[in-house]
């Protein structure tokens, strides 16, 4: 199947700061790219659909000058918290193809 | 508003036995039916993809659609311990790069 990477696996960064989170599509391209986060024992949320070339969809609630997001190419889609707080600190995961990356556990302290 | 219903389970099944797992969803028109499995910790696996009606089987595992009853299963023959995972059904509704729906997932408990 299609491959999905992400980068990186896990971070730890201070409250106040901005982390970048890279999705990566391997062996084929990706005009859309999906980011969802997931709290701990509960249920993936859809966080924005990125779109290469214009700008991402957001869903419903999610702060677009918060989590920024960048698809400049057809295998790269970044996701960047911006000022990062605790309550930001989640497993967020990317999308493609129907495939998803491994994902990338950040905790905010 | 586009849902896909999954039992949160926990579903428990002795080792061995055929688990069965069930989904349903309400637009009517979906297209393409999914199946993932995630462990604690991990990401969404994508283990079986459904289109047509009727049964696709991949190894110990089968993927069941009716779509004039808009219900999609998945059995796991011969259960193993390492199929405990949380089961996520998903729905495409319009068979493209648009964004999939998700069911909240059933959790797969099997005990030796």
């Amino acid at each position: 199947g299609a491959v999905v990477s992400q980068h990186p696996s896990r971070v730890i960064c201070k409250s106040g700061t901005s982390v970048k989170i890279e999705c990566r599509s391997l062996d084929f391209q990706a005009t859309t790219m999906f980011w969802y986060r997931q709290f701990p024992k509960q249920s993936l949320m859809l966080m924005a659909t990125s779109n290469e070339g214009s700008k991402a969809t957001y869903e419903q609630g999610v702060e677009k000058d918060k989590f920024l997001i960048n698809h400049a190419s057809l295998t790269l889609s970044t996701l960047t918290v911006t000022s990062a707080h605790p309550e930001d600190s989640s497993f967020y995961i990317c999308s493609a193809n129907k495939y998803f990356g491994p994902g990338t556990r950040l905790t905010v302290l | 508003q586009k849902e896909v219903e999954q039992n949160s389970g926990p579903l428990s099944v002795p080792e061995g036995a055929i688990a069965s797992l069930n989904c349903t969803y309400s637009d009517r028109g979906s297209q393409s039916f999914f199946w993932y499995r995630q462990y604690s910790g991990k990401s969404p696996e994508l283990i079986m993809f459904i289109y047509s009606n009727g049964d696709k089987e991949d190894g110990r595992f089968t993927a069941q659609l009716n779509k004039a009853s808009q219900y999609v299963s998945l059995l796991i023959r011969d259960s193993q311990p390492s199929d405990s995972a949380t089961y996520l059904c998903a729905v495409d509704p319009y068979s493209s790069a648009s964004k999939i729906i998700f069911g909240s997932g059933t959790r797969l408990s099997i005990r030796p």
